[in-house]
């Protein structure tokens, strides 16, 4: 089986930009979850996807937003992108939102603003 | 507001040593509990994870993990420890909906030969 896949794995942005990264979920599952991870720091939840619909969201402003679509794949937009954005963007799917189904993550994006 | 809290920032162990790596929680309810690990480069890969029942969870690798209640603890362990075990290790907690997984700072563990 196919496991996650996220594009691109690198990316320099100059601040105020914008960025899209994308996300191809594990087939068969149906939940993408969308995580920061800081230089030296544990991943922090942005917000997941359940069929399409978000179901849950962490502590991040508005400038970051997503999408799922039909086949369950996933972006992750950010806007007027910051210094401090520049961090490690992992993508897990999982097969249901509920915490028994295990997140499976992809190798990340690892973003950088200049 | 659920926690983590992995208070060991840098641990190094001799190859074939054992090995416990620390993780407190804070959390309501009854919490979900996992271990992470995260090579150089590459994404996370789940160790094992507590839901309910025996509080002594088995997992990949030769891993396992002691959930106590009364400590408010989810320490991972390893009785022999091998080269390739060098990695970042991540304690996690959730709730039913797994959409707010807390991820604890990170534990690096280096092996010496």
């Amino acid at each position: 089986e196919t496991g996650v896949t996220q594009s691109p794995t690198h990316l320099i942005k100059t601040r105020g930009q914008q960025v899209t990264l994308r996300c191809s979920s594990q087939s068969g599952h149906n939940t993408v979850s969308w995580y920061q991870q800081a230089l030296g720091q544990g991943p922090q939840f942005i917000f997941q996807y359940y069929r399409e619909e978000e179901n849950g969201r962490g502590n991040f402003p508005p400038r970051f937003s997503g999408l799922q679509f039909p086949n369950y794949s996933s972006e992750l937009n950010v806007n007027a992108l910051e210094l401090d954005d520049s961090a490690l963007y992992l993508c897990a799917s999982s097969y249901d939102r509920g915490s028994s189904s295990p997140l499976h993550f992809g190798n990340g994006t690892r973003l950088t603003v200049t | 507001a659920q926690s983590v809290t992995q208070p060991d920032i840098h641990i190094t162990v001799s190859e074939g040593a054992s090995l416990e790596l620390r993780c407190n929680y804070s959390y309501g309810a009854t919490p979900y509990l996992f271990w992470y690990v995260q090579s150089p480069g590459q994404g996370l890969q789940l160790l094992l994870k507590y839901f309910s029942g025996d509080t002594l969870v088995q997992g990949i690798k030769g891993f396992e993990a002691e959930f106590k209640r009364s400590q408010s603890s989810f320490n991972l362990r390893k009785p022999s420890v091998h080269w390739s075990d060098a990695a970042e290790y991540f304690c996690a907690v959730a709730s039913y909906n797994n959409n707010d997984m807390r991820f604890g700072a990170g534990t690096r563990l280096t092996v010496k030969p």
